[in-house]
Parts: C-alpha cells; structure tokens; sequence
C-alpha cells in the first residue's frame, strides 16, 4: 500500500480566514513532505519532516505553518493568505528521509 | 543536484511503445536517475528509479547509457491513460532527500 491521503481535496478560503490543510499515511514512513505546484509548473518542495522534526523550510513565508503532530500526519496551518497562494498543495512521504517519495492526490487552494 | 533536460513534449500512438529520453550529463557518481508522472490535477506518482544499471518494473524499463550522462524511460505499450507529464529527476541517494522537479515532458499518448 504506497497511500497518502490529503483533506480536503478543494479549499476556498479569503485573505482573512485561517484554514489546514491535512496529510495522513499509515505506511510507517518517517519522512514527509510538503510541495507547491503553481498551475503549468513542476512541484517546489517547502517543507521536509524526518522523524517529526522539521529538518527543511525552503525559505517558506510565515503564514504557512507546518506540523507534524504523529509519525502518520503532517499538517499545513494556513494564514493571511494572499491570492498569489492559490496553487495545488502536495504531499508526500518516504520510509526514510533519502528514499523514494510517494504523492498524495494534493489539495487545490484557492485563495480570494 | 544535477539538472535534466527533457524535451517538452512528445507525442506517442496507442499501444506502441514511448521512449522518452532525458539528459542529465553533469550527474554525479552518487546521484540516482528518478522518474515521477503526473497525470493531470492528480499528485505526482512514482514510476521507477536506478544508478548504473538498467532497470525494469511492472510499469516501465529504464536504460541509463554506459557513461549516465542520458538515460530513456520506456512505456513499452503507450495507453491513453499513460498521457502525463513525465519528470525526470537526479538526486543524491543516500544524502539528499529533495526532489527537485525540472520542466518535464508532456507525453501524449494518441488513438
């Protein structure tokens, strides 16, 4: 089973609001990942969780806030974003942190 | 990690095999050749990897050249669902844990 799951699948949300986006597998990996695909682009990586730590932020803005509360879940903490945020937010994972990575479906944000 | 280069796009008949061919002549001896697809709206998805030798799995057959500076991922019977943006990535396997996606190419697989 290579499953991540990602909830929800489409978010619309305005400048104010604050929302998460939320990433589950249950294949024991210890490594997870969060990547930004603006539309026509590739993926751009943000964040890398190993073993729950943050061990990458790709000089992310503030207003995105990862956690990661368990082994299994990964979390994307949304504020004040603008509408240049709006993208496909991706997640992944790997059994160990140089190992194969595999994609969840991804949520598509919308921000107004 | 090296860079690729992929054509942009290509275009392949149903049930004839897609060659698609990427160059990576800057890699490194510890770095491995990934290849990812992404179907349209959908997370990309894992198809197979390797460092020296060719290799084949349920999905496709990778053939890296003696010298690794290009390597051909095969779909040996194209279907129209194989229609993606296929990524070829080169990455450190043992050290790095980034996947650095380039441009792709966009295959599209034709009745």
């Amino acid at each position: 089973d290579t499953e991540v799951t990602q909830t929800p699948k489409h978010l619309v949300m305005g400048m104010t609001n604050k929302k998460s986006l939320k990433c589950e597998q249950h294949m024991g990996h210890r490594a997870m990942y969060w990547y930004k695909q603006k539309a026509k682009k590739p993926p751009e990586l943000m964040f890398v969780y190993s073993y729950e730590k943050l061990s990458i932020n790709e000089s992310v803005p503030s207003r995105f806030s990862p956690e990661c509360p368990n082994s299994s879940l990964l979390n994307l903490h949304l504020h004040a974003l603008q509408p240049e945020d709006s993208a496909l937010y991706l997640c992944a994972s790997s059994r160990q942190h140089q190992e194969t990575q595999y994609f969840g479906p991804g949520t598509r944000l919308l921000v107004l | 990690d090296a860079k690729t280069t992929q054509p942009p796009s290509m275009d392949c008949a149903e049930g004839r095999a897609a060659n698609l061919p990427c160059n990576h002549s800057t890699i490194s001896g510890n770095e491995y050749v990934y290849w990812y697809r992404q179907i349209h709206s959908q997370g990309p998805q894992y198809i197979i990897h390797g460092l020296k030798n060719n290799e084949t799995n349920e999905m496709a057959s990778l053939i890296i050249t003696e010298d690794r500076k290009s390597s051909t991922l095969i779909l040996p019977h194209a279907t129209l669902r194989d229609t993606a943006v296929y990524y070829c990535i080169v990455r450190v396997g043992n050290a790095g844990n980034m996947l650095t996606f380039g441009g792709g190419t966009r295959l599209m697989v034709k009745p």
